[in-house]
């Protein structure tokens, strides 16, 4: 089974500033990686999807790359809303797998 | 506005059963794959299971295999979720996703979650 893992746990970004996350797979994924964001008490949003594109209604500022085994997700100008968790999730080999989170907090 | 309700869960004694329902609007059911995710107390996600939009295929996480099963009723835009012999380990927040296409494994609605407590 795909094990993914996200880097930092925890990235502390002053806003207005860019952030940066990283997921790797243990092995290829191709582009069949997704991104979710959850805030505290919320069911997680999907934001991207397919690596690269975003999901229905997910500002510009988030953009998606990478694929294999390397993945980023990065929030260009971080607004007050942004502070939250962050999962990749593959599906492209069985069973759908997601990291374990990198909290986004306020520095 | 595509809404996902789930109900159902409860606190449970280990070796019990529980039934989790989702009630689904604004889209078309029957014409989504439909996924059940779960998140232990402040930790992360999980995949548990998913049926197809005709319920023909089904498919399960290996933690949960031979003890859940998943099904809907399109009649009545639902999906469900039957637990049995239940752990301390599936203690967690259930949540119903809608996916995003077909059965792309992406999941593009949630519902709020029900909690499932396994304890005695």
């Amino acid at each position: 089974e795909i094990v993914m893992t996200q880097s930092p746990a925890t990235l502390s970004v002053s806003p207005g500033e860019r952030a940066t996350l990283s997921c790797r797979a243990s092995q290829s994924v191709s582009s069949n990686l997704a991104w979710y964001q959850q805030k505290p008490g919320q069911a997680p949003r999907l934001l991207i999807y397919s690596a690269s594109t975003r999901a229905t209604g997910i500002p510009a500022r988030f953009s998606g790359s990478g694929s294999g085994t390397e993945f980023t997700l990065t929030i260009s100008s971080l607004q007050s809303e942004d502070f939250a968790i962050y999962y990749c999730q593959q599906y492209n080999n069985w069973p759908p797998r997601f990291g374990q989170g990198t909290k986004l907090e306020i520095k | 506005e595509v809404q996902l309700v789930e109900s159902g869960g409860v606190v449970v004694q280990p070796g019990g059963s529980l039934r989790l329902s989702c009630a689904a609007s604004g889209f078309t059911f029957d014409d989504y794959t439909m996924h059940w995710v779960r998140q232990a107390p402040g930790k992360g996600l999980e995949w548990v299971s998913l049926i197809s939009w005709d319920g023909v295929s089904t498919y399960y996480a290996d933690s949960v295999k031979g003890r859940f099963t998943i099904s809907r009723d399109n009649s009545k835009n639902s999906l469900y979720l039957q637990m049995n012999s239940l752990r301390t380990e599936d203690t967690a927040l259930y949540y119903c996703a809608k996916d995003l296409v077909g059965a792309s494994y992406y999941f593009d609605y949630w519902g709020q979650g029900t909690l499932v407590t396994v304890s005695s």
